[in-house]
């Protein structure tokens, strides 16, 4: 059964950048059939997609945050990572990554637990 | 960016009612549209997709309708384990955007 785990620190400093990391366990990241991606939320509000990424590398952002994310994949530690510059408190939030099912309406149908990302000095 | 509306933010229901949502896209999207549900402290779970798609796994009084802009999510003799969060999603294009959320609570 294929799970994912986010990590990563929980606590930054304003105009920081946050790093995270997803790791992929029980299948490969490296399918045809998903892209792999990063959600948040920020406390009690609702859900925001940050972006997200094919196995080759090809990358799908929110523009509302591009200029600040990066999002990469390691297939060699089925692992994808995010990283968001400059944060502020603003970017406090739960990150989940997800996998993305292509062409099958483009769900989200396997969630991370979620990591909580406090940004504060 | 597409905005996706949900209806109502809040509702009130008691076993065995019959519960829909609404959701309302800011212009059409076909069947590109999901629902998850989300429990206090966990991560959201898909529901449907493609509007009227039963994920594996979910029970078969969820149910799903709609196509264009309107949308519905109806659940139809509500158990104990359905009251938490639930949350509408396009994926017609990106961003992909999530509707604002109905807190679904025990009357």
């Amino acid at each position: 059964q294929l799970q994912l785990q986010e990590s990563g620190p929980g606590l930054e400093k304003p105009s920081e950048t946050l790093s995270l990391t997803c790791t992929v366990s029980g299948g490969s990241i490296s399918s045809s059939s998903y892209n792999w991606g990063w959600i948040r939320q920020p406390p009690g509000r609702g859900l925001e997609w940050i972006g997200d990424i094919y196995y080759s590398g090809s990358t799908y952002y929110n523009p509302s945050l591009k200029s600040r994310v990066t999002i990469s994949v390691d297939t060699s530690k089925n692992q994808f990572s995010l990283k968001l510059s400059s944060v502020t408190a603003a970017d406090t939030a739960v990150y989940y990554c997800a996998r993305r099912v292509r062409g099958v309406n483009d769900a989200f149908d396997i969630w991370g637990q979620g990591t909580m990302v406090t940004v504060s000095s | 960016d597409i905005q996706m509306t949900q209806s109502p933010s809040s509702l009130s229901a008691s076993v065995g009612d019959r519960v829909t949502i609404t959701c309302r896209a800011s212009q059409s999207i076909s069947s590109y549209l999901n629902w998850y549900q989300q429990k206090p402290g966990k991560a959201p779970e898909l529901l449907i997709y493609a509007a009227s798609s039963l994920q594996s796994g979910v029970p078969s009084r969820f149910s799903g309708s709609g196509s264009g802009t309107d949308f519905t999510l109806t659940i139809s003799s509500l158990r104990p384990e359905d009251f938490a969060t639930f949350y509408c999603q396009q994926s017609y294009s990106t961003p992909y955007t999530f509707g604002q959320g109905t807190r679904l609570e025990i009357k």
